[in-house]
Parts: C-alpha cells; structure tokens; sequence
C-alpha cells in the first residue's frame, strides 16, 4: 500500500530557531500533500495544503510567514516552522491522498508525524 | 456547532466486547465517510471508508453509515488489547473535516 514517510520523527530546538520538517511519498506521487497540527488529546487540525509546481492553500488563521510550504517535486514536500516559539510545540502530521483502489475517496496516508519541542 | 461531533471518551471495554464508535455531523454534502485509527504518538492509519448510506465490513470491524440521521458507527467485534488507540472519524465534501476522536482501551 501507500507509504507516506516523515522526517524528523521528533525534534527540540530553542527558541527563535527554525525547524524543517520533510514528508515523502514514497510509491506514489502526490501532486498535493496536506499538512496537520495535532495537540494533545485532540483532533488534527489542517493547516495548509501543499501543491506541487504553486503556492499552498493555508487555511483561516495560519501564518504562511511562520509556517513555510515548499512542494518541490511530486514526492516531497516539506514545512519550515520559522522562528520558533514555545506556543509553536506540537505534533505535526503530513499526508497525501491515495486514489489507488478508492473509487472516488481523498482517502488519505499520514506520515508517522513529528513532535516538535520547543525550549 | 462544529461539522463533526465525537464523542473523546475515553471508553474502556474488557477484551472480547463489542465495541461502538459513532460520529455525528451536520453538513449533508458529505458523500464520503472514513475511519482511522491512531496509536499513541503516531500518525493516523486508515480503517475503513464508506461512500453514502450503507454498511460495510471487513473483519472484525464494521462501519455503518445513516444519512438520513446524519450519523455514523464502527462497531469492533471480539475486541482485542491492539485495539487499544484513538479512533477518528472522516467526512469528504468539498475537504476532509476529522472528528476529535475517540479514546479507546480494551482491558485484557
């Protein structure tokens, strides 16, 4: 099936520092990725769509400055969390929707996701 | 009112028990409906999806969609330990609006 991998899987930086996070697809290409933030003990909250060859979509109250989408090739996009600041920790998930086999459905493959912490 | 209710739980069955997870929503467009399941600090993993009303199976689990009510179930037979995540509902119209979740551990 669909594998979406996601890299780093955890990471800890200061405060005011940037941090890049990579999402892969790795069977499959994906003209389109979408990106999540997931605080604890709730539901993932989309914040931009990722689009290969344009701009991303970010959704209502998503900062594009802060949150830097780049959607290089058709299996790899990846977020830049810019000057980052403790409120800015979270688990952060990529996907891609997989067609394949789904007649219809955006059913989508999540990366593992990556925890960021920020001091 | 949010698109998507569910219920966070948590609920706490012992193994063996069969075990319902429902959603409600209120935006009649969606046509799609989808179940994930995430374990503790990883991504989210696809379970089941349905396409309008009906039941589907596969395995132990089953999903059950009732537009009419605007609501949907997953009912997990024989229930084991594994099956002890977070167990999140999907809805497509015009994009993908996930439930909260709901917490879920099945007690050896």
């Amino acid at each position: 099936g669909a594998v979406v991998s996601q890299h780093p899987s955890w990471v800890i930086c200061k405060s005011g520092t940037s941090v890049k996070i990579e999402c892969r697809s790795l069977d499959f290409q994906a003209t389109t990725m979408f990106w999540y933030r997931q605080f604890p003990k709730q539901s993932l909250m989309l914040m931009a769509t990722s689009n290969e060859g344009s701009k991303a979509t970010y959704e209502q109250g998503v900062e594009k400055d802060k949150f830097l989408i780049n959607h290089a090739s058709l299996t790899l996009s990846t977020l830049t969390v810019t000057s980052a600041h403790p409120e800015d920790s979270s688990f952060y998930i990529c996907s891609a929707p997989d067609r394949g086999g789904n007649a219809g459905a955006n059913v989508l493959t999540f990366g593992a996701g990556s925890r960021l912490t920020v001091l | 009112q949010k698109e998507v209710e569910q219920d966070p739980g948590p609920l706490s069955v012992p193994e063996g028990a069969i075990v319902s997870l429902n959603c409600t929503y209120s935006n009649s467009a969606f046509q799609y409906f989808m179940w994930y399941r995430q374990y503790s600090r990883k991504g989210p993993e696809l379970l089941m999806y349905t396409y309008s009303s009906g039941n589907k199976e596969d395995g132990r689990f089953t999903a059950q969609v009732d537009k009419s009510s605007k609501y949907i179930s997953l009912f997990i037979r024989d229930s084991q330990p594994s099956d002890s995540a977070t167990y999140l509902c999907a809805m497509e119209g015009s994009k993908i609006i996930f439930g909260s979740g709901t917490r879920l551990s099945i007690r050896p």
